[in-house]
């Protein structure tokens, strides 16, 4: 089945420090990837996609991502973390199934950004 | 545009009670997807629309749960009768669909359900 994984369920960064978010993927062809934001007591917010071109992708907030096809995998950085990004974050696969929308997310890995 | 709107934002009930959660999509949007969230379960997708039908609800637990879409406007979800093991915290998201399915979903700010 095709599907994201997030193999770390918690980070710990120093603020101040570089951040990673990993994301693997198991799809077929070329797929569309997203990352998603949830800061506590609110809803998934969109922080940037992959579709096709440039293996990095800035987004919101300052955080990119590489979309890295021989390891397939769509990890989530950011060069200096804040306190302020500590939440929890999906990896997610957009895609037409049966003719609709559908998308899957990832389990989510929860970031804690300590002062 | 205000998003997506969700009402209401918290829901106390008692076992065995009636609840229904709405929901109000961006305008333009031709999907509308309701998920649970919990510690123990994360992010489930329930049920989800295109143009005001269901397409898909192998999520929806139990015959206890029912969604609708009367309009383009809005949605239900409905919980009777409720039970405890029902308490997460409830999202509706919208959005439209692109070539290749490239558009993300915009979530609202979810209702927080407590069964007692």
């Amino acid at each position: 089945a095709q599907s994201v994984a997030q193999p770390e369920d918690q980070v710990n960064v120093a603020e101040g420090n570089p951040l990673t978010v990993k994301c693997t993927y198991s799809v077929s062809g070329n797929p569309y990837l997203f990352w998603y934001v949830q800061y506590p007591n609110r809803g998934l917010q969109f922080l940037l996609k992959y579709i096709t071109g440039d293996n990095l992708v800035k987004g919101s907030y300052g955080f990119e991502a590489e979309f890295n096809k021989s390891q397939t995998s769509f990890h989530l950085k950011k060069p200096s973390a804040l306190v302020s990004d500590s939440a929890l974050y999906f990896c997610a696969f957009p895609r037409i199934s049966g003719g609709y929308q559908k998308v899957t997310f990832g389990t989510g890995t929860k970031l804690q950004v300590i002062p | 545009d205000a998003g997506v709107i969700q009402s209401p934002r918290h829901e106390v009930t008692e076992m065995g009670q009636e609840v229904t959660l709405r929901c109000k999509p961006i305008s333009g949007h031709d999907y509308l997807f309701w998920y649970r969230q919990t510690m123990m379960r994360g992010l489930e997708l329930l049920i989800y629309f295109n143009n005001n039908v269901p397409i898909d609800d192998s999520g929806m637990p139990e015959d206890r749960f029912s969604a609708k879409m009367p309009n383009a406007s809005f949605s239900t979800l409905k919980i009777q009768p409720s039970e405890p093991r029902d308490s997460a915290v409830y999202f509706c998201a919208s959005s439209t669909l692109t070539s290749g399915g490239s558009n993300e979903q915009f979530f609202g700010p979810g209702t927080r359900l407590t069964v007692l």
